[in-house]
Order: structure tokens, then C-alpha cells, then sequence
């Protein structure tokens, strides 16, 4: 089935620890996207990349890196200078296309620090 | 960024009800969407409606775009509807907005 996976589900971390988030697509979309949600809140854009070996910044980029070495693959690094990580997660893609760009999203990432 | 507001943040309703749910923006968009966030986190589409007016059931939307809102209209609202309803918009072909949501509560 094409879609968007992520893992792990629920992810644990020390203090001081960097961590990876995998993000894979298999619906051959350009686009893809990081989101950070806290509770009760709406999405914050964190990283977003329009094609292979490239990517900006987003709105709360500070203490995340990423890289998109594959068009499938779109990986978060989360680091020890993010200040408060303990977060939900969410990454996206989308074809780019002239008229416009329809998400579509994964399950998501939970990332407590412990 | 662009500003964008949604209302109202909290909505209880009876099964059966209808309901409108709206979502304001500050800048002009050439990008819009309606999720659905379910009790998981999922995030489950909805519409794409950056204009004009689509219907999916007993879910509708519209999107005047040139007075910068959108509508989500829910008929004969169930339990399976509770949840949190984003909108998101986008001034690009790459950057999207989001709403801080409604939470829909339809009690049985």
C-alpha cells in the first residue's frame, strides 16, 4: 500500500541524547515535511524539503537537523540543544505540482525525555 | 506568517446535530486544507479546498478565498466525529499554516 511511515511509534530519551526520527514515503511526492505538536496545540513547521539535497528552515528549526540524501527518505535529527523536545511528532509529504500541494501525513512519533 | 484562526476552540454537541466550524486566515493562500485528528494523533484529510465549495457525505467545506475564510460543515454529527479539526494553509507550493484546531465532542 502506498502511504507514509514512521518510526518508532514511542520513543524514550536521556537528557544530553541526540535521537532519529525515520520518515519514509513510497507515494514518489517531492515534498516532505516536519511538524512538532504540542498538547492542545496546532502543528509547527520545523523542516521542510522540496527536493533531494535540499531543505530550509521552518518556523522552530533551533536544536533539529535533517537530511534528505533519498526522495523516500526524510530523516529528524533531534538534538541536545533542542530545550524542551518532549513532543508529538508528525512528518508529511506532497507531490508539487503547479496548482498546488495536498499533505498527506504519517502516524507520528512520540518523544517523551526522560 | 500567516495568521490563522479558528473557531470556536471547543464544540460539544448531541448526536445528530449539525455543526459549522470556521477558519479565518490573514494573507491570501493558494493552498487549503481540513484534517481530522483522531484520538491516535492521525491526522486524516479531509478536503483540499482552496476555493469553491466540495461535499464528502456529510461533510462539506467552502473556501472564499478572497474574503480569506473557509467553512466545514458536519451533518448528522456522530460519535465518530469527535476529535480535533485542523485547518492549514499554505502561501506557497511548500509551506503550510496551522490553526490551533476546534475539539468536537458528540455525545450519544
Amino acid at each position: 500500500d502506498g502511504g507514509i511511515t514512521q518510526s518508532p511509534k514511542y520513543l524514550f530519551r536521556k537528557e544530553g541524547q541526540n535521537v532519529t526520527l525515520s520518515c519514509e514515503q513510497n507515494l514518489n511526492h517531492d515534498a516532505m515535511y516536519w511538524y512538532r505538536q504540542d498538547p492542545g496545540q496546532g502543528l509547527r513547521l520545523i523542516y521542510y524539503s522540496q527536493i533531494v539535497n535540499d531543505f530550509q528552515k521552518g518556523d522552530i528549526a533551533e536544536g533539529y537537523s535533517v537530511s534528505r540524501e533519498k526522495k523516500e527518505s526524510f530523516p529528524l535529527t533531534v538534538t541536545s540543544a533542542q530545550k524542551n523536545p518532549t513532543a508529538f511528532y508528525l512528518c508529511a509529504s506532497s507531490p508539487r505540482t503547479s496548482v498546488g500541494n495536498e499533505q498527506f501525513f504519517g502516524p507520528g512519533t512520540r518523544l517523551t525525555v526522560l | 506568517g500567516i495568521q490563522v484562526e479558528q473557531s470556536p476552540p471547543d464544540l460539544i454537541l448531541q448526536e445528530g446535530a449539525n455543526s459549522t466550524l470556521r477558519c479565518n486566515f490573514s494573507d491570501s493562500v493558494n493552498n487549503l486544507q481540513w484534517f481530522h485528528q483522531n484520538p491516535w494523533g492521525q491526522l486524516i484529510n479531509l478536503f483540499y479546498i482552496p476555493s469553491g465549495t466540495k461535499q464528502n457525505g456529510r461533510l462539506s467545506a467552502t473556501t472564499v478565498a478572497t474574503e480569506r475564510y473557509s467553512l466545514l460543515y458536519i451533518s448528522s454529527s456522530q460519535t465518530t466525529d469527535s476529535g480535533v479539526y485542523f485547518c492549514a494553509v499554505g502561501v506557497s507550493f511548500n509551506k503550510f499554516y496551522f490553526g490551533s484546531g476546534t475539539k468536537l465532542n458528540v455525545k450519544p
